[in-house]
């Protein structure tokens, strides 16, 4: 399809690994978001790209939380030495240009549980 | 910074009913106004969006919401619920400077009962 792919779908890990988290947005979207969402709560902004910059990171919880998006492309989200509150679902997003006249198209996401 | 308050984490209404999702924000200049919508196992699906035209803005599927910024309010609604809409919706909201930042309610699951 021509949606947002997120891959894994699932992740189980251990508590102090790091995990990479995949973001595949649709063909030609400029801007790139990157969501947490807890159980029981909306969305919560983490970061967002336009192109391969990334233009806000005010909510990244910690300097273990890093996104990048090198080719404009697909974007990463990393976290390193995972800790147990860090379990939620992540949710990657595109829009064709970066304002909010313009959709944020959702991807299925990425529940990462942290044993 | 904005922030969204959905009043009723669940709302139960008969398949045809009335359905009326409530939304109130904070913002401290003109926002804009999103409800999504989200089916179990799937990705958020934008229903109707405010950006300051229309008060009354007309979604997907029959919805609508209107905006009221004496009410600070965007609440969503339908003539007749179908046992399709069951589902969890979010309302979100954005501003000057950072329209593409979004805050998200904590969501309302509804139920159609038959």
């Amino acid at each position: 399809g021509a949606g947002v792919s997120q891959s894994p779908r699932y992740k189980v890990t251990k508590r102090g690994q790091d995990v990479a988290l995949r973001c595949d947005p649709i063909s030609g979207h400029v801007s790139l978001y990157w969501y947490r969402q807890a159980l029981g709560q909306g969305p919560e902004f983490l970061t967002y790209f336009n192109y391969e910059a990334q233009q806000d990171k005010s909510g990244l919880p910690n300097d273990r939380f890093s996104a990048e998006r090198p080719e404009g492309s697909i974007s990463t989200l990393t976290i390193q030495r995972t800790e147990q509150r860090d379990s939620a679902m992540y949710r990657c997003a595109s829009s064709l240009e970066s304002s909010g006249d313009y959709e944020q198209f959702f991807g299925p996401g990425t529940r990462l549980t942290v044993l | 910074a904005q922030s969204v308050t959905q009043l009723g984490s669940h709302v139960s209404v008969s398949e045809g009913a009335l359905v009326l999702l409530r939304c109130n924000y904070s913002s401290s200049v003109p926002p804009y106004l999103f409800w999504y919508v989200q089916y179990p196992n799937q990705g958020l699906q934008l229903l109707l969006k405010y950006t300051s035209a229309a008060t009354l803005v007309k979604g997907i599927n029959g919805f609508e919401a209107e905006f009221k910024k004496s009410e600070t309010s965007f609440h969503l609604t339908k003539p007749s619920a179908h046992m399709s809409d069951a589902a969890e919706y979010f309302c979100a909201v954005s501003a000057y400077p950072n329209f593409n930042k979004f805050y998200f309610g904590s969501g309302t699951k509804l139920n159609v009962k038959p």
